[in-house]
């Protein structure tokens, strides 16, 4: 499988804390996004970082991007209880213009 | 405002029934994409348009067809719907392609197969 795989599958955290989301991948890439989808809605994006880049921020969300080491990761800061969802990540391949491959996923619970 | 619209939200079908998904776009994105996202897994590409160029992932089973009659639409046909074909379908667009910029997605279609 050419998907990516995200760690942990599921994590628990209470307002106020961090959380951290890992990705890895197999191949080169053109870019890395982020997106985040609700209980039975779409997808929506939140960040991309291209393969030049090593850190982006955007609000509370902070990526970065290892490509030596295909891996990225996605911290939310001060998170609430609306950041419950899913977050995926997904690769542009290189040699694949047009095409974005997701990850396993990771299911946040922010609790009060 | 939605910028992808998806028809319908909910579709109920008999197993071998014909189904039809739309998907429409206030964009003028390039590429539009099916993704195929059953519970708790990661949406997968089934095909994608460039324009009017058609690519098929390897993978997608022939029961799978699309059409994209022009820039605003896209159709996902499934021919003879089976139990294991039970998912939500997510439409998509891109400006030019992912290796450029972000998708934009619709709410999705869940589909059920009785």
């Amino acid at each position: 499988s050419q998907q990516g795989e995200e760690d942990p599958q599921a994590l628990s955290i209470q307002e106020g804390e961090n959380a951290t989301m890992n990705c890895s991948y197999k191949t080169s890439i053109n870019n890395l996004q982020w997106y985040r989808q609700n209980s039975g809605r779409g997808l929506v994006h939140l960040i991309l970082i291209r393969s030049n880049e090593r850190e982006k921020h955007s609000g509370r969300l902070r990526v970065t991007l290892d490509t030596s080491k295909k891996s990225s990761s996605l911290l939310i800061t001060a998170s609430r209880a609306a950041d419950t969802a899913s977050y995926f990540c997904a690769n542009s391949r290189t040699g694949t213009a047009s095409k974005l491959t997701f990850g396993t996923g990771t299911r946040l619970q922010v609790t009060l | 405002d939605a910028m992808v619209i998806q028809n319908p939200r909910y579709q109920v079908t008999q197993f071998g029934k014909p189904v039809t998904l739309s998907c429409s776009q206030t964009l003028n994105h390039n590429v539009m994409y099916w993704y195929q996202q059953k519970s708790s897994q990661a949406p997968k590409l089934l095909f994608h348009y460039y324009d009017k160029d058609f690519n098929n992932e390897a993978d997608t089973p022939d029961n799978f067809q699309s059409r994209r009659p022009n820039t605003s639409f896209c159709f996902l046909d499934i021919r003879s719907p089976g139990l294991g074909d039970a998912a939500m379908y997510l439409c998509a667009t891109s400006w030019d392609g992912a290796n450029t910029g972000e998708l934009f997605f619709g709410e999705g279609s869940r589909l059920t197969v009785l």
